[in-house]
Formats: C-alpha cells, sequence, structure tokens
C-alpha cells in the first residue's frame, strides 16, 4: 500500500513563527503536492513539485515556499505565520501523468494564534 | 480553463436510499475526472476515475459514476447508502499536460440517517 506520512495532525504555532510541515511517501513517486483545505472552499493548491529539486506554483503559492531535496520527502514552509494561514494542510503524491492517482496524508491541522 | 462545479455543500440520505452526488465539469480538452472520499479526520482517498476508457466507471464501496459528454458531467451513484458512507465527497478534472494536476469542486457533505 502507498504510505504519505505528515509529521505532525495538529500543530498550533504564534503569528510570525516560522513553520515548517514535511511529507513523506514511500511508492517512488515523481510528483508531489501541497494542498490546503477550508470549509467551503474546498482543495486549494499551494505548490507542487514533479523532480527533485523542482517546484511550481499552484493556485495560492502567496506567503508559502517548499523544498524538495529528495525524492520522497516534500516540505512546506510557511516563513512568518500568519491567522490567515489557519487550517488543514494536506501533502500528495502520484506518478507522472494526467490520469495518475494522487494518495494523500492524514493532514495537519494548522492553528495560528 | 478547467473547473468543477458541486452543486449544493450538503446531501441527506435515509439509509438504503440512492446516493446522487452531482459534479460538472468545464474544460477546453479531453478531461481526466475523479472522485475523492474523506472520512472525518482522514485523507482522501479514492473512490473511482474515468480516464477515457469505459464511461460508466465503478468504484469501492458500490459507488460509480458515468462520463456523460453531452451534459459535461460525471455524477456518483450507490443504489444504497450505507451509514458508512456518511463523509465529504470531492470530484476533481485533470487533463494531459496538466503534470497530475488536479483541479477540485468545493465538496459535498453526504450524512446518512438511520
Amino acid at each position: 500500500d502507498v504510505k504519505v506520512t505528515q509529521s505532525s495532525r495538529y500543530l498550533v504555532k504564534r503569528t510570525g513563527e516560522k513553520v515548517f510541515l514535511e511529507c513523506v511517501q514511500d511508492m517512488d513517486h515523481e510528483n508531489m503536492f501541497w494542498y490546503r483545505q477550508d470549509p467551503g472552499l474546498g482543495l486549494r493548491l499551494i505548490y507542487f513539485s514533479y523532480d527533485v529539486k523542482m517546484k511550481e506554483k499552484g493556485d495560492i503559492p502567496e506567503g508559502y515556499s517548499v523544498s524538495r531535496e529528495k525524492k520522497e520527502r516534500f516540505s512546506l514552509i510557511l516563513e512568518s505565520a500568519s491567522t490567515n494561514q489557519t487550517s488543514m494542510y494536506l501533502c500528495a503524491s502520484s506518478f507522472g501523468g494526467a490520469r495518475e492517482t494522487q494518495y494523500f496524508g492524514p493532514g495537519t491541522r494548522l492553528l495560528v494564534l | 480553463a478547467q473547473s468543477v462545479t458541486q452543486l449544493g455543500s450538503h446531501v441527506s440520505v435515509s439509509e438504503g436510499a440512492l446516493v446522487l452526488l452531482r459534479c460538472n465539469y468545464s474544460s477546453s480538452v479531453p478531461p481526466y475526472l475523479f472522485w475523492y472520499v474523506q472520512y472525518p479526520n482522514q485523507g482522501l482517498q479514492l473512490l473511482l476515475k474515468y480516464t477515457s476508457a469505459a464511461t460508466l466507471v465503478k468504484g469501492i464501496n458500490g459507488f460509480e459514476a458515468e462520463f456523460k459528454k453531452s451534459e459535461t458531467s460525471f455524477h456518483l451513484t450507490k443504489p444504497s447508502a450505507h451509514m458508512s458512507d456518511a463523509a465529504e465527497y470531492f470530484c476533481a478534472v485533470s487533463f494531459t499536460g496538466a503534470n497530475s494536476k488536479l483541479t477540485f469542486g468545493k465538496g459535498i457533505t453526504l450524512s446518512v440517517r438511520p
């Protein structure tokens, strides 16, 4: 079975803190994705990566950055957390190609105070 | 640009009743269409997907969906709802050249009444 793990299920941070969310997949997938999920808005793509050290902006990249130094690991960084970044963050991975299934981690619920 | 519309945010059915969750898409190129389910406090998992083979697609847990190009729809159905089907359901679209990027609908919460 494909396994996508996220470093934390719940996280509480203060405004202005630097926040790291980590995601690891064990299926040798080329593609990795970071989404945020908010009620009534569905999932919105923040960043994705289709290869090591490669990244592309998604629909809402402002206030976020990413790092992919190894194929299995994709990190989301909030350089200076703000209250409007309180959300559920979901990581996913897939093989390359538009018809491929994305496999999701359990999510990290982030609260910024 | 590709988009997905899921009308309504909440559907409630009785146990044993038909489940119908609607999804309409907009795409200028042939789409690939997905339904994902999210159970409480979990990530998303794939229910089924259409990748241009058979237009009637069967998925897990008794769900199926039919791709109708003329109606630009990909509605999800299940003949008989079970209490365990209570979850949030997302329709998503991709297309060749999108590099596996998915565009999601806003999601529909399904409640099942005893």
